[in-house]
């Protein structure tokens, strides 16, 4: 178990552009979690998977914004068209639905600065 | 909407010293859980402590502690003996015990600092 992964770790570029971020969850977890941290603020959830099956996403999600989980392994983010506002923590979390007392487990999270 | 509240931005404390960090939230619901987590500085977010609103009695783990106020609506932190490696940002989160996810709400953080 090498916990949740996150590729990469920083991410900058220029405004208008894509990016694509990377989750590896832990091997066991059949549920996977996006959250977006700006400084000084607490994570606020994107977007939630069990297994491959997207079951829910928040209206912070805009249009811009895709994620995806192929196979219920591995996660992508996806931003189109970023905007400076795009800047923050994205936090990556992964938990095992076969309890209610599961823990959410965090990556390191991708650092995006849009220039 | 469920919503969680950390009014203190920052709190200092020495060494070796207790310190209690506040967390109140607002629900509805009868039935949920609390957690709190660490962040270390360019490191990743840790689970320290959760509480099962069901349960009266305050979770304890180590040197952390709770104290839980159902009616109150207030799930404050413990922290005791502190230590040099406690120095984080601590986020008090709050997950509906129904509902298809446990995704978590959180606080706005309440940075600690541990002076030697």
């Amino acid at each position: 178990d090498t916990g949740v992964s996150q590729d990469p770790r920083h991410k900058i570029t220029k405004r208008g552009q894509n990016v694509t971020f990377r989750c590896d969850p832990i091997s066991e977890h059949n549920r996977l979690y996006w959250y977006r941290q700006t400084l000084g603020q607490g994570p606020e959830f994107l977007t939630y998977f069990q297994n491959e099956a997207q079951l829910e996403k928040s209206r912070l999600l805009s249009d811009r914004f895709s994620a995806e989980r192929p196979k219920g392994s591995f996660s992508t983010l996806e931003i189109q068209r970023t905007e400076q506002g795009d800047s923050a923590m994205y936090l990556c979390a992964s938990s095992f639905a076969g309890t209610d007392r599961s823990p959410l487990h965090f990556g390191n999270g991708t650092r995006l600065t849009v220039t | 909407a469920q919503t969680v509240t950390q009014s203190q931005p920052e709190m200092s404390v020495q060494e070796a010293e207790t310190v209690t960090l506040s967390c109140t939230y607002d629900t509805s619901e009868s039935d949920y859980y609390l957690f709190w987590y660490k962040q270390p500085p360019s490191r990743q977010m840790i689970l320290v402590i959760r509480q099962e609103a069901y349960k009266q009695q305050n979770a304890t783990e180590n040197r952390f502690s709770v104290n839980f106020q159902k009616a109150a609506k207030s799930f404050s932190l413990k922290i005791s003996d502190s230590q040099l490696g406690d120095a984080a940002m601590y986020f008090c989160a709050y997950r509906s015990a129904s509902g298809a996810t446990n995704k978590l709400i959180f606080g706005t953080g309440t940075l600690l600092a541990v002076q030697p």
